[in-house]
């Protein structure tokens, strides 16, 4: 297993466009979990899948933003309508449950213009 | 919410210094400090996990140590070398399995 892949690496689009990110953890994790990095802070949570369940979903997640994992394997992100302030690096993290560990993949960036 | 601060936010240094960085957090609020390498274009790399008060770690030329009953932990690079360079997160997990709170990182350059 090659690690916790996503793509695309990088998204530019216009404001009042809809973007989706995909996330493919390591195989045998159930848990996988989604951060994002704006400029100049450190990553924050936004939300986590146990398999398909969607366990906590942190404030930052607004309703123009959903997540999914239909099967328990890969995840998307979608958000709606973007805005600039949605412009940042989009972490997807995986591991085992009650683990200490959690295994990043490189990020996808968005830029909205 | 919970506060972690890392120091200095960036550290340009030499090749062949040595250098350290500071994570601090709640000490009343711990169950395992993690730090990360994050190098440019790549996914951010576990370094350590800690868990116990006292805690000493090494890899190579990085170690760090765990002060949980003050709630600090500081990394080492020994010898710096450029492939050092990237940014150094910490991050606390307050139970297994779930999120982590990740400090604002600390950018070091080592200037061959």
């Amino acid at each position: 297993d090659t690690g916790v892949s996503q793509d695309p690496r990088h998204k530019i689009t216009k404001r009042g466009q809809n973007v989706t990110f995909r996330c493919d953890p390591i195989s045998e994790h159930n848990r996988l979990y989604w951060y994002r990095q704006t400029l100049g802070q450190g990553p924050e949570f936004l939300t986590y899948f146990q398999n398909e369940a969607q366990l906590e979903k942190s404030r930052l997640l607004s309703d123009r933003f959903s997540a999914e994992r239909p099967k328990g394997s890969f995840s998307t992100l979608e958000i709606q309508r973007t805005e600039q302030g949605d412009s940042a690096m989009y972490l997807c993290a995986s591991s085992w449950t009650d683990a200490y560990e959690q295994y990043f993949g490189p990020g996808t960036r968005l830029t909205v213009t | 919410i919970l506060n972690v601060e890392q120091s200095p936010q960036s550290l340009h240094v030499q090749e062949g210094d040595s250098t350290n960085f500071t994570c601090s957090f709640p000490s009343s609020n711990f169950y395992a400090l993690h730090w990360y390498r994050w190098e440019t274009a790549k996914s951010p790399e576990a370094l350590f996990v800690m868990t116990l008060n006292g805690d000493e770690k090494k890899k190579g030329r990085i170690s760090a140590t765990l002060n949980t009953k003050e709630g600090y932990s500081y990394l080492y690079i020994k010898g710096s070398q450029p492939e050092d360079s990237a940014t150094y997160l910490c991050a606390l997990g307050l139970n297994t399995g779930n999120q982590f709170y990740f400090g604002t990182g600390t950018s070091l350059t080592v200037i061959p």
